[in-house]
């Protein structure tokens, strides 16, 4: 079965920054694009990040580029997000998400990890 | 990237039939059939329920349908049951390899 397991959340202060991992299982992971969605207290959710199979091609959400970078390493099975800037409203759960290989869809979802930006 | 447009809440009795709507414009849902469906239960993790505008994952009840026309996507849940309450929400791909979700839709079983 397939498992992304996210890590690295917990609370961090405005401006700070924060680095989250998802350690992938049981699939080809250097097949799969990978993605980040949040999810803010009460909020919809959001999508963040993507990243491609070799790392070629990454994009993101408006509300995050320029200070979230996506990035994996398929030696290890993992897709990290690190976060800088970070400002209360950056508070949510992560999903660490794989897209279907058949493109434009996203079957499988972590657990999710909290961030909480405060003072 | 405005999140796709959809109503917060819709509700329908046992056995009845719910539509969803999910609007985007020219440039997400009207420019691809590249829209998919997500119910997300509380305390669970989201799950595709619709691909492509209107394929079924393996596994997922044949009472959940989906369509589109122009900029506006659509989910039907037929035969309404007790365990479709959840929120469900609509994603669209857009160009430029990014991607929008809805708002999100709380669905109640009266």
């Amino acid at each position: 079965e397939v498992q992304l397991v996210e890590s690295g959340g917990g609370l961090v202060q405005p401006g700070g920054s924060q680095r989250l991992t998802c350690a992938a299982s049981a699939f080809r992971f250097s097949s799969n694009w990978m993605h980040w969605v949040r999810q803010a207290p009460g909020k919809g959710l959001v999508w963040v990040a993507r990243i491609n199979s070799d790392s070629s091609s990454i994009s993101y959400g408006d509300s995050v580029r320029g200070r979230f970078t996506i990035s994996r390493d398929n030696a290890k099975d993992t897709v990290y997000l690190q976060m800088s800037s970070l400002r209360a409203e950056d508070t949510a759960v992560y999903y660490c998400v794989r897209e279907n290989r058949d493109g434009y869809h996203f079957d499988s979802w972590g657990q999710g990890t909290l961030v909480t930006v405060s003072s | 990237q405005s999140a796709l447009t959809q109503p917060a809440s819709v509700s329908g009795s046992p056995g009845q039939s719910i539509t969803i709507s999910c609007t985007g414009t020219s440039s997400d849902v009207g420019n691809h059939n590249l829209v998919s469906w997500y119910q997300h239960l509380p305390g669970q993790v989201p799950k595709v329920i619709i691909y492509e505008v209107s394929e079924r994952p393996s596994g997922v009840s044949t009472r959940f349908s989906g369509s589109k026309s122009g900029n506006t996507a659509s989910l039907t849940i037929s035969g309404l049951q007790s365990e479709d309450e959840s929120y469900y929400y609509c994603c669209s791909y857009v160009s430029g390899a990014t991607w929008v979700f809805g708002g999100g839709t709380k669905v109640t079983v009266l």
